[in-house]
């Protein structure tokens, strides 16, 4: 069973570009969760998803980012006009249920580097 | 709100010699407490939870940790260490109440390298 996927696994852009990152959640699972981690701190929430809908976004920045969990195909966190300061690795996790007693398998992440 | 501090952000050990990495955490309600290891070019994987029940909880690979509520702590230990546990180690906490219990708060991380 394939674990969660995301790719790429290095992303570099340019001031102003846009990123895009993908993540595949493991089989079965249709609950999505994306979390960064920032130069020298821990993993923080950004954004809660099940297919097709937005269940809590309240650790993504107002301005700039979004999240989708379409019904076909994996999630994506788009991230407009990026800045140095989004410089971070970017996990995404899924879970079968959203229950508290459901374990969230964690992808390799996608390190992001903005120039 | 939930903050998780390791105290460690390195730790170098010999093989086969016991090993604690430490956690603590602060959260003004009631909390279900993580340990995940994540190695080289890999996810995160979980190592063990606590949830309820008996505050000594036993994880995959010979962890275990233990919680005591008195100290808000959750340290990780294991008795005897191989090559193969060298990874970055990762405390996190969820609030049990609030509807959010799937928002995991994070420490920093604390790197373990087991010497031969």
């Amino acid at each position: 069973n394939a674990g969660v996927m995301q790719n790429p696994r290095h992303l570099v852009r340019r001031r102003g570009q846009e990123a895009r990152l993908r993540c595949s959640p493991m089989k079965g699972h249709s609950h999505v969760y994306w979390y960064r981690q920032l130069p020298e701190e821990g993993l923080k929430f950004m954004v809660y998803l099940q297919k097709e809908n937005i269940i809590d976004e309240s650790g993504m920045p107002k301005e700039r980012f979004s999240a989708e969990f379409p019904k076909e195909g994996p999630s994506i966190l788009r991230i407009q006009q990026v800045v140095r300061g989004d410089s971070a690795a970017y996990f995404c996790a899924s879970s079968r249920t959203g229950g508290f007693t459901d374990t969230q398998y964690f992808g390799p992440g996608t390190r992001l580097t903005v120039l | 709100a939930q903050s998780v501090t390791q105290l460690d952000s390195q730790v170098p050990v010999f093989e086969e010699a016991p090993v604690e990495l430490r956690c603590n955490y602060s959260s003004s309600v009631s909390v279900y407490l993580f340990w995940y290891v994540q190695y080289p070019n890999q996810g995160l994987q979980l190592l063990l939870k606590y949830l309820s029940g008996s505050t000594l909880v036993k994880g995959i690979n010979g962890f275990e940790a233990e919680f005591n509520k008195s100290q808000t702590s959750f340290h990780l230990r294991k008795p005897s260490v191989h090559i193969s546990d060298t990874a970055e180690y990762f405390c996190a906490v969820s609030a049990v109440s609030g509807g959010s219990n799937y928002k995991l708060t994070f420490g920093k991380g604390t790197l373990l390298t087991v010497n031969p």
